[in-house]
C-alpha cells in the first residue's frame, strides 16, 4: 500500500527566503503527482502536477521535481511572501486514487 | 466554468438521521470519488467511481454508500451518521483518458454529527 511522508511538518521562515518542502513516497509505480495548497478550513487548491514520465513542472515561483525511482518530490517556492502561509499538500497518484501526505504547515513572516 | 460542487457546504444532524452530499460535475469526467479529511489523520478515499454504475471502495467505506447513475453526480449517502463521521468531505473528479490526469476538488462539505 502507497505510503506519502511530507517533511518537515511544520516550517517558519522570514520573508523572501527560498524554501523546500519534501514528500517521499514508498511504491514508485505511480501516474503522476499532484501538489496542493490548503488554507485554514478551507478546500484544495491545485498548484503543480507531474506526469510520471515528467521530471518538473515550473508555474510562477513555485517549482516541483519528481524522482520516481528514488520515491521523492520535492516542491520548491522561490522568494515566499505572507501570503504563501497554508499547508502544502503532496499527493501520489496511482489508477484509482489519490494518497496523500500529512501536509507542511508553512508560515512565512512579514 | 470548469468547477466541481458539493452540497450543502455545511451540515449539522444528529445520530442516525439518514443524509445525502451531492456532488456534481461540469466536465465530462469519467472519475469521480470522495474523501475525508481528520486532523492528524489526513485525506483518506472513502469511495471511487470509474464511470457510470461502477463504483468501489477506498480505504475507510464504513458507514458509507455511494451511487452512479449518472456521468455528472456522486451523491455521497450516509445511512445512520454516527460522531466519529463528523469530518470535512471532499469530492473529485478527473479525467481517465490515456490514463489518470489531474483530480480536480469541490470545496469541500463541514459535515457535524451530534
Amino acid at each position: 500500500k502507497q505510503e506519502v511522508t511530507q517533511i518537515p511538518a511544520a516550517l517558519s521562515v522570514p520573508e523572501g527566503e527560498n524554501l523546500v518542502l519534501n514528500c517521499s513516497f514508498t511504491d514508485s509505480a505511480i501516474y503522476n503527482l499532484q501538489w496542493f495548497r490548503q488554507d485554514p478550513g478551507k478546500g484544495l487548491t491545485s498548484l503543480l502536477l507531474i506526469q510520471s514520465s515528467q521530471r518538473e513542472q515550473t508555474s510562477g515561483r513555485l517549482n516541483a521535481s519528481l524522482d520516481k525511482s528514488s520515491g521523492r518530490s520535492t516542491l520548491y517556492i522561490a522568494a515566499s511572501q505572507p501570503g504563501d502561509s497554508a499547508t502544502y499538500l503532496c499527493a501520489v497518484g496511482g489508477y484509482s486514487t489519490l494518497t496523500f501526505g500529512k501536509g507542511t504547515m508553512l508560515l512565512v513572516s512579514p | 466554468e470548469a468547477q466541481v460542487t458539493q452540497n450543502p457546504r455545511y451540515l449539522i444532524t444528529v445520530t442516525g438521521k439518514k443524509l445525502t452530499v451531492t456532488c456534481s460535475q461540469n466536465m465530462n469526467h469519467e472519475y469521480m470519488s470522495w474523501y475525508r479529511q481528520d486532523p492528524g489523520l489526513g485525506l483518506r478515499q472513502i469511495y471511487y467511481s470509474m464511470n457510470v454504475e461502477v463504483t468501489d471502495k477506498g480505504d475507510v467505506p464504513e458507514g458509507y454508500k455511494v451511487s452512479r447513475k449518472e456521468k455528472r453526480n456522486f451523491p455521497l449517502i450516509l445511512e445512520s451518521p454516527s460522531p466519529n463521521q463528523t469530518s470535512l468531505y471532499f469530492c473529485a473528479s478527473s479525467s481517465l483518458a490515456g490514463g489518470p490526469h489531474e483530480q480536480y476538488f469541490g470545496p469541500g462539505t463541514r459535515l457535524t454529527v451530534t
